[in-house]
This record gives structure tokens, C-alpha cells and sequence, in this order.
């Protein structure tokens, strides 16, 4: 079966860096993307990487590597209105969105 | 705001009821989705529409009926539901049905069935 795999919470203080990880198994892979969810709003895009390495834009970044099934979201000086639910997903083979579910980052002052 | 306005935003139904979610589309995007967001598990899609043709749809119940009358409009209608079908549903749309492309959301319509 397909399955994406990150944490379900994590706590950072304000100021400081944080890393997302997110591993997956599928079948196939055209890309992956970060979506941010802030509670009770939609989700947003933060990123898409189909090629291996890491894509800076901002205070966020987004690495990749294929060869290992693992990707990661880099926050840097983390501010309060980064706390939200970031969510993972993979395209798969047949360009169907596999999805994990979701890693809420709580940010304490 | 997205480019995707959904209504309305919250809906309690009995079982018996039958009500619609209605969402709509500004961006001028060729394929919308509905998705079932439940707590703490992945997002589930349910449907998808491609130039208004129903292009998947991910074994859901028929109480679940979508209706697609143009690219810029997407409404689920809810009939006989269930208590276990309580979630979120979001609507999203994107510029094709390729997959590729940025999904963009609307804030969804939170459903409580009784």
C-alpha cells in the first residue's frame, strides 16, 4: 500500500528553526508538496520539489531525496503565526495526490 | 482569501435530511475537487472534475451525490447521511486535472450529522 508517514505535533519555541520531516512509500513519485493549514482555514501551498536537494523561498524550505522516500520542511525564526497544521503529499504514479495526515506545529513565545 | 469560496461554512443535519454544500471558484481553473478532511487523518478525495466531466470518484457512498454545472461551480449533495460522515469538506480547484499544478482551497464546510 501507499503511505506517508510524519509526526502528528510538534513544539518549537519563537525565534528558533524547526525541521518537518515526512517519508514515503509509493507508487512512483512525480513530486511532493507542503501545504500549510491554519486551524479552521483552508489549506495553502508552500512548496513542490520533483528534483532531489532543497528550495529556499523565504523563511521556509523544502528539501528532497528520492533515493531515500524522505522529505523535509526547514522554518526558520520561527514567528506565532507559523503554529498550524503542515501537510505532505506525494504524487504518485497514476498523478494521484497521496496525502499524510499532517503534523500540527504548536509555537510557544 | 483563496479564490474559492465555500457555503456554508457550517451545517448540522439529522440522518433523514438532505442539504448541499456549494462551492465556487474565481481563478478561472478547470478542474475542482471535493476532499473529506476527518481529524488527525489524510486528507480523502472523493471527487474530481475535469472541464466539468466527473473524471474520478474514489469509491465514495451515494449518499454523497456531486453536481458539477460549469468549471467555476461544484456542489455535494448530502443525503441519509451518518454520524461517521462528521468531517470537514473542502473544496479545491486547480488550473487542470493533471495533478501537477497547486491545489488551491477553499475553507471548507464543517458537517455534523446527528
Amino acid at each position: 500500500g501507499q503511505n506517508i508517514d510524519q509526526p502528528t505535533e510538534m513544539t518549537a519555541t519563537e525565534g528558533a528553526i524547526v525541521q518537518i520531516n515526512c517519508t514515503y512509500q509509493t507508487s512512483g513519485f512525480n513530486g511532493l508538496f507542503w501545504y500549510q493549514q491554519h486551524a479552521g482555514e483552508a489549506p495553502t501551498f508552500l512548496s513542490y520539489n520533483v528534483l532531489d536537494g532543497l528550495e529556499e523561498k523565504g523563511r521556509f524550505s523544502s528539501f528532497l531525496s528520492r533515493s531515500k522516500g524522505y522529505s523535509y520542511l526547514l522554518l526558520k525564526e520561527l514567528q506565532m503565526k507559523d503554529s498550524a497544521s503542515y501537510l505532505c503529499a506525494v504524487l504518485d504514479s497514476n498523478y494521484q495526490l497521496i496525502w499524510g495526515a499532517g503534523t500540527k506545529l504548536i509555537i510557544k513565545p | 482569501e483563496t479564490g474559492v469560496t465555500q457555503t456554508p461554512r457550517h451545517l448540522v443535519m439529522g440522518m433523514t435530511n438532505k442539504k448541499s454544500l456549494k462551492c465556487e471558484q474565481h481563478l478561472g481553473h478547470n478542474a475542482m475537487y471535493w476532499y473529506k478532511q476527518s481529524a488527525k487523518k489524510p486528507l480523502e478525495l472523493m471527487f474530481v472534475y475535469n472541464f466539468k466531466e466527473q473524471t474520478e470518484n474514489n469509491s465514495v457512498p451515494s449518499r454523497f451525490s456531486p453536481e458539477c454545472p460549469n468549471s467555476s461551480h461544484l456542489f455535494l449533495h448530502l443525503h441519509t447521511l451518518q454520524p461517521e460522515d462528521s468531517a470537514l469538506y473542502l473544496c479545491a480547484s486547480s488550473q487542470d486535472g493533471t495533478g501537477t499544478g497547486e491545489l488551491f482551497f477553499g475553507e471548507g464546510s464543517r458537517l455534523t450529522v446527528l
